[in-house]
């Protein structure tokens, strides 16, 4: 069935240094990969979300990778700060469904 | 352009009862997805719904679960008979289209004592 696999479960890093999380999809269909940040007791936001046909987007000091052959896809945060800490999902999800299929998490903090 | 709204955003419910969780989408949203977040956990899909239609229901308990949208109002996600494994927070999100971006509400914490 569908599975989206995220690494690592935790991450901590200095301030200034550069955060990397990955994740690996199953479903060869999916199309389209969201990265959403969640802090403690508050919603999902979007911070970017990258589609099939491109291999690379960036925003400031996030960015996203997809290599669609390995079926897998990053997310780049380079000059992190405090409020960076959070938790960061991976999802996947295909014109076939639309439906979000969820990485486990990553928490990552980052050490003032 | 208000986004997401979703209520009540915690509901305690004693073991038998039942459970209506409400959610508006984004003005101009006509689908809403319904996420399901154990604590500790990521999120898992329930079901996906467009205007007086159940698109995929694949991630919905087979019993006890039910939602709707109808023409009017908001979408809701009912829980019969709740039992303390249903303990967990229950998030909407809305999108335009197909593939869209979707966005989440705030999400309602459900604990069944």
């Amino acid at each position: 069935g569908e599975n989206v696999e995220q690494h690592p479960s935790t991450l901590s890093v200095q301030e200034g240094d550069s955060a990397v999380i990955k994740c690996t999809y199953s479903d060869s269909a999916s199309n389209y990969f969201p990265w959403y940040k969640q802090e403690l007791g508050k919603r999902p936001q979007l911070i970017i979300d990258i589609r099939s046909n491109v291999g690379e987007k960036k925003d400031q000091r996030i960015a996203v990778t997809l290599n669609k052959t390995a079926k897998h896809f990053s997310l780049h945060i380079t000059e992190t700060q405090p409020e960076d800490s959070a938790v960061y999902f991976c999802a996947a999800s295909s014109n076939q469904g639309g439906k979000l299929i969820f990485g486990q998490g990553t928490e990552l903090s980052v050490k003032p | 352009n208000a986004g997401v709204m979703q209520n009540p955003r915690h509901l305690v419910r004693r073991r038998g009862q039942e459970a209506r969780l409400r959610c508006s989408p984004m003005k101009g949203h006509s689908h809403v997805y319904w996420y399901r977040q154990l604590p500790e956990e990521g999120l898992k899909f329930m079901v996906y719904l467009q205007k007086e239609n159940i698109i995929d229901e694949s991630g919905m308990p087979k019993e006890r679960f039910s939602a709707e949208f109808p023409k009017e109002g908001p979408s809701i996600l009912r829980i019969q008979q709740v039992v303390r494994g249903d303990s967990a927070a229950y998030f909407c999100a809305s999108s335009a289209g197909l593939l869209n971006e979707q966005f989440f509400g705030p999400g309602t914490r459900l604990t069944v004592l």
